[in-house]
Formats: structure tokens, C-alpha cells, sequence
């Protein structure tokens, strides 16, 4: 089965900073990966995801994100951060066989100072 | 339409209540999911519908009591719940199980009382 763990529970950047949100996964075989953002009591948005081909993949609002198959990571990260980038950030991991799905790592809190 | 509808958004009961959360997708997704999510922490999948049939039940109380009428609707019926129910429910939809891409509605905020 699948895990994930974002080892990060809370980050602070000041608006304009650069980010980078960790993700690190567990799975035996090529994984579909993926990063939500969820705004405080509101559903999950999905920001970018990895299937296959290119590793550095774009997402919505200026993220991307790197998949490195030797450090089992999905990192997430934007050049420059603003206030509306406060949320919550989920990564996630699928699986390809069937009946199987989504596992979410614990979430990392972003907080932007002004 | 890219809209995974969720209705209501927010629901209070009492622990003798009988309810129902509702979910709609217009997207042509054969895949829906019902998550729960408690605060602070990633949503935990509950159940999986493909092609209107029950796929995955993650060993949910049967207080909570999923159906999926046809392939654009999902509910979530639910009886005798607990104050620890309390959560954040969210619907989700894809294309189909092997397509993982889900998704996710707003929400409906449930409190038991």
C-alpha cells in the first residue's frame, strides 16, 4: 500500500518569498502523484499532478512541482509567494491498479506574513 | 461543467436525526468517493461507487449509509450519528477508478449535537 508524509506540519514565508513544500512517498511502483490546496473549510483544489513523461510538472497560480524517483519526493514550489497562497497543502499518491486510491499525507499549513 | 456540487454546506443534527448529504457531478465521471475530514487533518476515503456499485466500503459504521442512484448523483444517508461525527464531508468524482485525478466539492460541514 501506499503512504505519504509531508514532514513539514507548519510554514511561514513572507509574501514575495520562495517556496518549497515537501513530499515524500512510499509505493512499490510508478505512482500518480498529486498536491491539493484546500482554503479553511472549503474542498480540496487539485494544483498540479504526475502521471508519466517530463518530472517538472506545472501547475495552476504559478506552482510546480519535481518528481525525483531516487528520493521518492514530489516537492512543491513557487518562485514567489502571496497572501492568497495561505491554506492548506495536501500531497497525495495514487495507485494505477484498480480499486485502490488515493492516500494523503497529514498536510502542510502555510502562513504568509505581509 | 467542472463542478462537483455538494448540498448543504452545512448541517446541524441531533444524535436521533435522520439526514442526507447530497453530491451531483454533470461531468460524465463513473467514479465518486465520499471522504470525511476532521479538522486539521488530511480527508479519510469512506466509500467508493463505480458505475453506480459499490467498490470500496473503508469499514464505515453502518450509521452512515451510502447510495448512489444513478451515475451523476451521490448521497450519503445518515442515522443515529455521534457527536465525534462531526466533520467536514466531502464528495469527490473522476473518470473512472484507474483515472486517480478526483474532483472535490466544497463540503458539508456536519455537526452532531
Amino acid at each position: 500500500a501506499q503512504s505519504v508524509t509531508q514532514p513539514d506540519i507548519h510554514i511561514t514565508v513572507s509574501e514575495g518569498a520562495s517556496l518549497e513544500l515537501r513530499c515524500n512517498y512510499s509505493y512499490g511502483a510508478t505512482p500518480y502523484l498529486f498536491w491539493y490546496v484546500q482554503s479553511p473549510g472549503q474542498g480540496l483544489q487539485l494544483l498540479l499532478k504526475y502521471f508519466s513523461g517530463d518530472t517538472l510538472v506545472q501547475g495552476i497560480k504559478g506552482f510546480e512541482a519535481e518528481f525525483k524517483r531516487s528520493q521518492s519526493s514530489f516537492n512543491l514550489r513557487k518562485p514567489s509567494v502571496h497572501w492568497s497562497d495561505a491554506a492548506e497543502y495536501f500531497c497525495a499518491v495514487g495507485a494505477k491498479n484498480y480499486g485502490q486510491n488515493f492516500v494523503f499525507g497529514p498536510g502542510t499549513r502555510l502562513s504568509v506574513l505581509p | 461543467d467542472t463542478e462537483v456540487t455538494q448540498t448543504p454546506k452545512h448541517l446541524v443534527m441531533g444524535m436521533t436525526n435522520k439526514k442526507s448529504l447530497k453530491c451531483e457531478q454533470h461531468m460524465g465521471h463513473r467514479a465518486m468517493y465520499w471522504y470525511k475530514q476532521k479538522a486539521k487533518k488530511p480527508p479519510e476515503l469512506m466509500f467508493v461507487y463505480s458505475y453506480e456499485k459499490l467498490s470500496i466500503n473503508e469499514s464505515v459504521p453502518s450509521r452512515f449509509s451510502p447510495e448512489c442512484p444513478n451515475s451523476s448523483l451521490l448521497n450519503l444517508h445518515l442515522h443515529a450519528l455521534q457527536p465525534e461525527d462531526s466533520a467536514l464531508y466531502l464528495c469527490a468524482s473522476s473518470h473512472a477508478l484507474r483515472d486517480t485525478e478526483a474532483f472535490f466539492g466544497q463540503g458539508t460541514r456536519l455537526t452532531v449535537v
